[in-house]
């Protein structure tokens, strides 16, 4: 059975650093890995969708590479913003195209 | 708007009083899903439904029932609600499946609770 594990739990930084949140899945037969950020009462948004064949996906300051053979991947921020304090999820989509798995999330607090 | 609208927002109630939580989406989505997220336990899927007339389990299902007579709407059912059925609900949609190439869109969420 699929487990998704992200490390850290929690993580505080001053703004204006890069830094990198880790999600690692145990079952290499993954058809996506999605990435998300949930803000406090909030629904999830989605940030990035890595298909299974590509390898990293970028959008403005963040960037999400995915490596199925060692079972991880991974969410870079370049240049850290108080407005990016949230709790980032990230989510492996089962082959079936019929659930995605969750990790229990990395809340991240960017201080100013 | 693209949206997938969750009702209520908030609700308390008691043990065994049957309620529907309401789901819908304007998008034409064919995929959509129903998932509580607790504490410690993150999200976790409760039933599916990959197009009309076609649902499925999830991983924790019990207790819980759903419909999709409709394709905008997925509504989640719980004929009698117990305390562990407190909790954060979330509904989701997207274009064909889950694992697609298409993210998930996610209702702002109904948060539960079982008295």
């Amino acid at each position: 059975k699929q487990e998704v594990t992200q490390i850290p739990a929690a993580l505080s930084v001053p703004e204006g650093e890069n830094l990198v949140l880790n999600c690692s899945f145990t079952d290499s037969a993954i058809y996506n890995l999605q990435w998300f950020r949930q803000d406090p009462g909030k629904g999830l948004t989605s940030l990035l969708l890595i298909q299974s064949s590509q390898r990293e996906q970028t959008s403005g300051r963040l960037n999400a590479s995915l490596d199925k053979s060692s079972g991880r991947s991974t969410l870079y921020i370049a240049a850290s913003q108080p407005g990016d304090s949230a709790t980032y999820l990230c989510a492996a989509g089962n082959q079936a195209g019929t659930a995605l798995i969750f990790g229990k999330g990395t809340t991240l607090s960017v201080s100013s | 708007e693209a949206q997938v609208t969750q009702n209520p927002r908030y609700l308390i109630t008691v043990t065994g009083k049957k309620l529907t939580v309401t789901c819908s989406q304007n998008m034409n989505h064919e995929y959509m899903s129903w998932y509580r997220q607790d504490p410690g336990l993150g999200l976790r899927q409760i039933y599916y439904s990959m197009n009309v007339e076609v649902t499925d389990k999830g991983d924790v299902p019990e207790g819980y029932k759903v419909s999709r007579k409709e394709k905008r709407n997925f509504p989640l059912i719980l004929e009698s609600p117990s305390p562990n059925q407190t909790s954060l609900y979330f509904c989701a949609s997207s274009p064909l499946q889950a694992g697609g190439n298409s993210p998930l869109h996610f209702g702002n969420g109904t948060r539960l609770t079982v008295t």
